[in-house]
């Protein structure tokens, strides 16, 4: 059974940077991708991007084009989800979640997620 | 980008009742439409993917239909586990986008 585990709560100050890692357990990990997903405070859901690395396929929203950056380590076993020029409206849950094995594209849906990570952007 | 409607926003059912989430896309998106289900504090669980296959484990009063550009999301019998959001998303194309979700709880 495949678990992603993710890094813990962050507390941030606008203008920093935060990145939010992801660790994938079970399965055959070169094989599917990750996507980051993220929920305001009593909000909805709202895909920020994705990564297929046997592809070396790296998607991103355009809302967030200019700040994100989403990687794995080498061996894809981990993905990492970094937000720059954080502002209060970036305080949600980041959740990452597994593209499964077949999906050739980011645009595919999502089989298994992580805990959730809360980032809290507060002066 | 496309965008995802449901309806309703919340609704309030009886345990055993038939219940019916809908979501329209603003374009065609064949059958690319997922349904999740979160409960307070919990990430997302995958319930059908395109439109209508249920995910192993999810239970069969699960079902969901549709293509195009309205698809819909029935739970048979309401069970007092079923409390939750739903929410749809297309993946179609890029971005994936998600519907605003339905709360549903226990009358």
């Amino acid at each position: 059974q495949v678990q992603l585990v993710q890094s813990g709560a962050e507390v941030k100050k606008p203008g920093s940077s935060v990145t939010v890692s992801c660790k994938a357990s079970g399965g055959t990990f070169n094989r599917f991708g990750f996507s980051w997903v993220r929920q305001a405070p009593g909000q909805g859901l709202e895909w920020m991007g994705g990564i297929i690395p046997v592809f070396r396929s790296t998607d991103y929203a355009q809302k967030f084009q200019d700040r994100v950056s989403i990687t794995t380590d080498e061996s894809s076993t981990t993905s990492y989800m970094e937000l720059s020029s954080l502002r209060s409206e970036d305080t949600a849950t980041y959740f990452c979640a597994r593209i499964p094995p077949h999906c050739s594209s980011t645009t595919c849906y999502y089989d298994f997620w992580g805990q959730g990570t809360l980032v809290t952007v507060s002066s | 980008d496309i965008q995802m409607t449901q309806s309703p926003s919340s609704l309030s059912a009886s345990l055993g009742d038939r219940v019916t989430i809908t979501c329209q896309a603003s374009q065609d998106i064949r059958n690319y439409l997922i349904w999740y289900q979160q409960k307070p504090g919990k990430a997302p669980k995958l319930l059908i993917y395109d439109a209508s296959i249920l995910e192993t484990g999810v239970p069969s009063r699960f079902s969901g239909g549709g293509s195009g550009t309205h698809f819909t999301l029935v739970i048979s019998r309401l069970q007092p586990e079923d409390i939750a959001t739903y929410y749809c998303q297309h993946y179609d194309n890029l971005p994936p986008t998600f519907g605003q979700g339905t709360r549903v709880e226990i009358k």
